[in-house]
């Protein structure tokens, strides 16, 4: 039973649009959601996290959106640009302590695609 | 750029052979993961480490074992390779923050696959 999902597998956005990847969790019990991605042949790099205690947080183009009633988090990406086209993954963080080891679970993944 | 290496990048191996992955990590990080990547899946962690000697399964780590003799070697061993085990396999250690939530930092990936 997969406890963080990405439903849409692909996404194609126009340059200069923005980009919209959705995640949904089942637990309520994870401290961080955070959002990772990944070129071609090479590891996820991380990208922009939020605390389960706040429901937007923003870095550049970038803002991540927590909605904890619905259990679903959202990246944007505005505006969308050539280099974002790659495979964002969600992931979450149970809660544990600071110190403790990070037993990220991720999702499957969204492929995003910008054209010109 | 958390000074993560492994090795091999590619290896072709066949059913039943054992194989040893290797991740390097240079900067003395306490915690280090071995996950894997297949399509539809995401990233699944197979062991993880919090220390020389210690280390903890994973999700789904049936056929894997790992060894962590020093702090910066981390070896995941499949012991009798199966074609299920095909997979891209990443490295990761991690770095508590606060704010960030012990953000993961990750290697560069070994395309591994079984015939």
């Amino acid at each position: 039973d997969q406890q963080v999902k990405q439903n849409s597998p692909s996404l194609s956005v126009q340059e200069g649009r923005i980009s919209i990847l959705n995640c949904d969790y089942t637990n309520s019990m994870f401290d961080y959601f955070l959002w990772y991605k990944k070129y071609p042949a090479e590891g996820p790099t991380f990208l922009i996290s939020i605390s389960s205690i706040k429901d937007k947080n923003e870095d550049g183009r970038f803002t991540v959106f927590l909605n904890k009633s619905a259990k679903h988090l959202s990246l944007h990406i505005v505006p969308s640009q050539p280099g974002d086209s790659a495979v964002y993954f969600c992931a979450a963080i149970p809660l544990t302590g600071y110190s403790s080891a990070s037993k990220i679970i991720f999702g499957s993944g969204t492929r995003l695609s910008i054209r010109p | 750029d958390a000074g993560i290496t492994q090795s091999p990048r590619h290896k072709v191996t066949e059913t039943g052979t054992p194989v040893t992955l290797r991740c390097h990590q240079t900067e003395n990080h306490r915690y280090m993961y071995w996950y894997r990547q297949d399509p539809g899946h995401g990233l699944r962690l197979i062991h993880y480490s919090y220390g020389v000697k210690d280390t903890d399964k994973g999700e789904v780590s049936d056929g894997y074992s790992v060894s962590r003799s020093k702090t910066e070697d981390f070896l995941l061993t499949l012991e009798s390779a199966t074609s299920s085990q095909t997979s891209v396999y990443f490295c990761a250690i991690s770095v508590p923050d606060r704010v960030r939530g012990n953000e993961q930092f990750f290697g560069p990936g070994t395309r591994l696959t079984v015939l």
